[in-house]
């Protein structure tokens, strides 16, 4: 069964400390993997996508590493904000269009 | 770019209603369009998949007739949740392709609805 599983389920860490995600997945052979933001009672934000040919993608203070030998990827975040403040959710596409999503991490950043 | 709307954002119905939300992509052209329920504190579960023109392509386990979805044009896809029941009151998110290849594109999410069955 194809799974994708995220700890912890919930990260604290003082502002302006860096800070990594972890996501992991059982099947090596993925299409892409991406990480979502999710505020409370909204939608998802796409953060990062990672094509299967791809180690890493960087976009501002995010950094997305992926490890398909090992089944993981991380999701670094430099100089943490309150405003990063939300769930990240890691998703796989497991060779087809569909997605199979990670539990989350709720992440507060406190003041 | 890339903007996917989701209304209504809140519903609340009557048990034995039934509730229509609709997944719209305002910028561009989804061929393919995914519906998600979200239960508190779980991750998302694909419903089924909505392709524009033809029928939906259900998940095991959920049922067709309850949940019936029409992508009749390739901006609009609408979920109708029939006969409700307080099992059904969850978080529901659709989300979009922008364009036809799904394996390297990122998906856009609509802000979801919020359904209450009393």
């Amino acid at each position: 069964k194809q799974e994708v599983t995220q700890i912890p389920a919930a990260l604290s860490v003082p502002e302006g400390e860096n800070l990594v995600l972890n996501c992991s997945f059982t099947d090596s052979a993925i299409y892409n993997l991406q990480w979502f933001r999710q505020d409370p009672g909204k939608g998802l934000t796409s953060l990062l996508l990672i094509q299967s040919s791809q180690r890493e993608q960087t976009s501002g203070r995010l950094n997305a590493s992926l490890d398909k030998s090992s089944g993981r990827s991380t999701l670094y975040i430099a100089a943490s904000q309150p405003g990063d403040s939300a769930t990240y959710l890691c998703a796989v596409s497991f060779g087809n269009e569909k997605l199979t999503f990670g539990t989350g991490t709720r992440l507060t950043i406190i003041p | 770019g890339a903007v996917v709307s989701q209304h209504p954002s809140r519903v609340i119905c009557k048990s034995g209603t039934s509730v229509k939300i609709e997944c719209r992509s305002l910028d561009f052209q989804a061929t393919t369009m995914f519906w998600y329920r979200q239960f508190p504190k779980q991750s998302l579960m694909l419903m089924a998949t909505s392709n524009e023109g033809s029928k939906a392509t259900y998940e095991q386990g959920v049922e067709k007739d309850k949940f019936l979805i029409n992508h009749a044009s390739l901006t609009l896809s609408t979920l109708t949740v029939t006969s409700a029941h307080p099992e059904d009151s969850s978080f529901y998110i659709c989300s979009a392709i922008r364009d036809r290849s799904p394996y390297n594109s990122p998906l856009h999410f609509g802000n979801g609805t919020r359904l209450t069955v009393t």
